[in-house]
């Protein structure tokens, strides 16, 4: 969507810290996403965050959160092969699940 | 229950035909939605249900689709007159009322040709 924006490509080494970045428009986003996709699948929903958190840690996952600036990050510790897919960010205005999707990060993790 | 399930997984079509979609939903969930995907974009918002209500389109849903979800369970998404830019993955997705994640089925990919 055109109110999300991510940067289109990261390739990370295995073992290494990937993180992933994201600026968002309305500042009235009430939760924002991060969903993972592999080829062929679906979406799968990896984390989210409350737009009055600045952060948020799930085992190798840690989302920050700088709501001023409007930039929505997430990283992934110890990147493993198993983590190369789409990732993108999203965010909801309030709690109906509409979503407003940015045009996703293609990550490849390279031995 | 396994999650959203969507069929058919692939459907190549030519173009001026009509195409069917369905969804069946997580069983305990209310809301439904519609996504459509399109090669190396994220998912952009189609349609929302609550129950067998459709509370909201979007403009992106032109006069030949429709969707409807008559009983509150599963939802049929139709395209009548398919055209080439009608290309792409066709989400559908799922929630509670009051939770703040959605599931997504695996979805349609529609190929006009």
């Amino acid at each position: 969507g055109e109110d999300v924006e991510q940067s289109l490509f990261l390739s990370v080494r295995e073992g290494d810290s990937s993180v992933i970045n994201c600026t968002y428009t309305d500042s009235s986003s009430t939760y924002l996403y991060w969903y993972k996709q592999e080829p062929g699948a679906g979406l799968q929903l990896l984390t989210y965050i409350f737009s009055n958190m600045d952060m948020k840690q799930d085992q190798r996952l840690t989302v920050l959160l700088n709501k001023k600036d409007k930039h929505l990050s997430l990283r992934i510790a110890d990147t493993q092969t198993g983590d190369s897919a789409i990732y993108f960010c999203a965010e909801s205005i309030r709690n109906d699940y509409k979503l407003s999707f940015g045009a996703g990060t293609t990550v490849t993790v390279r031995a | 229950d396994t999650g959203v399930s969507q069929n058919p997984r692939h459907k190549i079509t030519k173009r001026g035909q009509n195409v069917t979609f369905r969804c069946d939903p997580i069983s305990e969930h209310n809301r439904l939605y519609w996504y459509r995907q399109t090669l190396g974009q994220g998912p952009e918002f189609l349609t929302y249900f609550q129950n067998e209500a459709q509370l909201e389109k979007s403009r992106l849903l032109s006069d030949r689709f429709s969707a409807e979800r008559p009983k509150g369970s599963f939802s049929t998404l139709e395209i009548q007159r398919t055209e080439q830019g009608d290309s792409a993955m066709y989400l559908c997705a799922s929630s509670t009322g009051t939770g703040t994640e959605a599931f997504f089925g695996q979805g349609t990919r529609l190929t006009v040709v």
